[in-house]
C-alpha cells in the first residue's frame, strides 16, 4: 500500500523552529521527486519545497526560502523539512506529497506558530 | 510562474445535478492538469491528471477537459459525498507547481 506519513508538527513560538517528518511505503521513494505542500486555515493549497530523487535538486518557495531546508534520506524512505525563523503566516497543515501531478499525500501534520 | 485561476469560487449545486468547474492557465500547459477532491478536515485525493484521465478508483461521473489554457471539470450527478472543494494544478512548467484558489461545490 502506498502511504506517506508526516509528523513532527506542533505549536511554536515566533522565530522558533520545528523539523517536519515523512515516511514513504509501499513505492520505491528513491525514484520519485518528493514535495512539501501547505494549507493555511481555510485558504488554498501553496507549493512549500521539492527535491529531486538524488537531492541534487531544490526548490523553495520565496516565501520560505532561506529559513527552510528539504532533505531526505533515501535509505530511510524519509523526507524532511527543516523550518527556522518560524512566522505567524507558516501556521498552515503541511504536507508531503508526490508530485509532479501529486497522486500520493500524507494525512498531514499541523504547524502553528503563535505566542 | 504560471497563474492558476478557478472559477466560480463556490457554486450550488442540487444532488443529482450536474456541475461544471473552471480552471485557466495563464499560459498554455498543454494537457499538464490536474483537479483534486478536498472534503474539510482530508488531504486532498487526486481525481484527473492529464487534462481528462481518472485516477485509479474515481467514479465515472467525474470527467475533464480542455488543453492550452481553458479546462473543466465535470461531475454528471453530484451525489452527497461530491460537496466538497476543487483545486485544479499544472505540473508543465515548475517549478514551481502551482495551484488555483479552489471551487467550493455546496448544497443548494
Amino acid at each position: 500500500q502506498v502511504q506517506l506519513v508526516e509528523s513532527g508538527g506542533g505549536l511554536v513560538k515566533p522565530g522558533g523552529s520545528l523539523r517536519l517528518s515523512c515516511v514513504a511505503s509501499g513505492f520505491n521513494f528513491s525514484d520519485y521527486y518528493m514535495s512539501w505542500i501547505r494549507q493555511a486555515p481555510g485558504k488554498g493549497l501553496e507549493s512549500v519545497a521539492y527535491m529531486s530523487s538524488s537531492g541534487s535538486v531544490v526548490y523553495y518557495a520565496g516565501s520560505v526560502k532561506g529559513r527552510f531546508t528539504i532533505s531526505r534520506d533515501n535509505a530511510r524512505k524519509s523526507l524532511y523539512l527543516l523550518m527556522n525563523s518560524l512566522r505567524a503566516d507558516d501556521t498552515a497543515v503541511y504536507y508531503c506529497a508526490r508530485p509532479y501531478y501529486m497522486d500520493v499525500w500524507g494525512k498531514g501534520t499541523t504547524v502553528i506558530v503563535s505566542s | 510562474e504560471i497563474v492558476m485561476t478557478q472559477s466560480p469560487a463556490t457554486l450550488s449545486v442540487s444532488p443529482g445535478e450536474r456541475a461544471t468547474l473552471s480552471c485557466r492557465a495563464s499560459q498554455s500547459i498543454r494537457r499538464s492538469l490536474a483537479w483534486y477532491q478536498q472534503k474539510p478536515g482530508q488531504a486532498p485525493r487526486l481525481l484527473i491528471y492529464g487534462a481528462f484521465t481518472r485516477a485509479t478508483g474515481i467514479p465515472a461521473r467525474f470527467s475533464g477537459s480542455g488543453s492550452g489554457t481553458e479546462f473543466t471539470l465535470t461531475i454528471s450527478s453530484l451525489q452527497s459525498e461530491d460537496f466538497a472543494v476543487y483545486y485544479c494544478q499544472q505540473y508543465e512548467d515548475w517549478p514551481p507547481l502551482t495551484f488555483g484558489g479552489g471551487t467550493k461545490v455546496e448544497i443548494k
